[in-house]
């Protein structure tokens, strides 16, 4: 079974200060894991992915997850919150579930950074 | 990285009309599609993926007759909502992906900027 759990709703975070947002997986098969962010009325945009390299991913705008098998985990971090990473982000995994690609979005996670 | 378009951004219509909402690869050919739907404060939900040249495979729950989706080629999937209703307004994203090595599933998505649609 594929699934995706992002254990915080909401985040509130101040400006210039570390972010952190949760991610577990399941998955029977060897998964992709992906970060989206969507700013409101905008279409999602790739922030990073893991698709079996190294575990530890950096993506655009000084984000980076690592990947970690035994926790089931890819959690979002960002050493220094700027105004602009206030949006919404979402967890997805991807495999190979009975022979077609399932994709599964978590719930996600409302980021607000406070001046 | 690839670029992906959705048109129109905002459509509002009357009870009953049907609406068409169109989703192009600008730059590179997509055999497979995504339709979705995201009611507020939710996340996305997956409706049902489109197949060029194929049938598209309908989420479990969603009214194949009420969202007809037609992939005529490698760059265009097309969803209309057909007879619309206020229940059916909503924000419909499109994806596609890029094939990743060896043709496996580690593709990445890239979305469409959205659809919004309300139903009067």
């Amino acid at each position: 079974a594929q699934s995706v759990t992002q254990l915080d709703s909401h985040v509130s975070v101040s400006e210039g200060t570390p972010v952190l947002l949760r991610c577990n997986y399941s998955s029977s098969y060897s998964p992709s894991l992906f970060w989206y962010v969507q700013h409101p009325n905008k279409g999602l945009q790739l922030l990073l992915k893991y698709t079996s390299a190294a575990t530890l991913v950096k993506g655009i705008n000084g984000f980076e997850a690592e990947f970690k098998k035994s926790e089931t985990s890819f959690h979002l971090t960002k050493p220094s919150a700027h105004m602009s990473d206030a949006a919404e982000y979402f967890c997805v995994v991807s495999d190979l579930a009975g022979g077609y690609q399932k994709v599964t979005f978590g719930i996600g996670t409302k980021l607000q950074v406070i001046p | 990285g690839a670029v992906v378009s959705q048109h129109p951004s905002w459509v509002i219509c009357k009870s009953g009309t049907s609406v068409k909402i169109e989703c192009r690869s600008l730059d590179f050919q997509a055999t497979t599609m995504f339709w979705y739907r995201q009611f507020p404060k939710q996340s996305l939900m997956l409706m049902a993926t489109s197949n060029e040249g194929s049938k598209a495979t309908y989420e479990q729950g969603v009214e194949k007759d009420k969202f007809l989706i037609n992939h005529a080629s490698l760059t265009l999937s097309t969803l209309t909502v057909t007879s619309a209703h206020p229940e059916d307004s909503s924000f419909y994203i499109c994806s596609a992906r890029v094939m990743g090595r060896g043709g496996l599933g580690t593709g990445e998505l890239f979305f469409g900027e959205g659809s919004r649609l309300t139903v009067l």
